[in-house]
């Protein structure tokens, strides 16, 4: 298994310019999430998915769109990219629901730059 | 919604000594806890959490305690090593709503020879 794989690994854009980042999982996972990690404040939940076919806004969702088309992945988009969201990108799944499927699984991240 | 503080931002240990991560959470209806460690480069990895029915849980040279009353939980690394350097992030979820999780700033773990 490859377990959670992000693509690209690393992005240079303009402001302005778009862009899709891809997340993928081999696992089965019922839901996924995309956070963004800034310096000294974490990690922050943009948008996740319970399921194919379903999105919700999480703590930043602003600037960003994303789709589940396919069980397996889970696309985050921006549309029109701003200086402030310059940030490492990770993906996530999680199996489903609580008792012992609590623990998300992260991919490698993305490293985005906005000039 | 949830708001998760984590404290030391940085720590600085020799080998062998303990290290101890604290996190505080503000919604009592919070009942799941884990612990992620992200090493340079890499994405976070779970290496420990705990529930809210339970006070304490151990796996080898770490541990969490959780104070329900309080609402705060710690890590405690035991017999650190130089591998165990790194970020540590708590977080805190509420049951249903996607099993979304709220974390903290983070903590960065040092630990000199």
């Amino acid at each position: 298994n490859a377990g959670v794989t992000q693509t690209p690994k690393f992005r240079v854009l303009k402001t302005g310019q778009s862009m899709t980042l891809l997340c993928a999982q081999d696992m089965n996972h019922e839901y996924m999430y995309w956070y963004r990690q800034d310096p000294g404040m974490g990690l922050r939940l943009i948008h996740y998915s319970v399921g194919e076919g379903t999105t919700a806004k999480g703590e930043v969702p602003d600037g960003y769109n994303v789709s589940r088309l396919k069980k397996q992945n889970f696309l985050l988009g921006l549309e029109s990219a701003a200086p402030s969201q310059t940030s490492v990108y990770f993906c996530a799944s999680n199996l489903r629901g609580g008792g012992a499927d609590n623990e998300q699984f992260f991919g490698p991240g993305t490293r985005l730059t906005v000039l | 919604g949830e708001n998760v503080e984590q404290h030391p931002s940085t720590l600085s240990v020799q080998e062998g000594d303990s290290a101890v991560i604290k996190c505080t959470y503000s919604d009592s209806a919070s009942n799941y806890f884990p612990w992620y460690k992200q090493e340079l480069g890499k994405g976070p990895q779970l290496i420990i959490d705990i529930r809210s029915n339970v006070g304490e849980k151990k796996d080898q040279r770490i541990a969490v305690t959780l104070n329900k009353t309080a609402k705060h939980f710690s890590l405690h690394i035991t017999e650190t090593q130089p591998e165990d350097s790194a970020v540590y992030f708590c977080a805190a979820s509420r049951p249903g709503g996607g099993n979304k999780l709220t974390f903290g700033t983070g903590t960065q773990l040092k630990v000199e020879l």
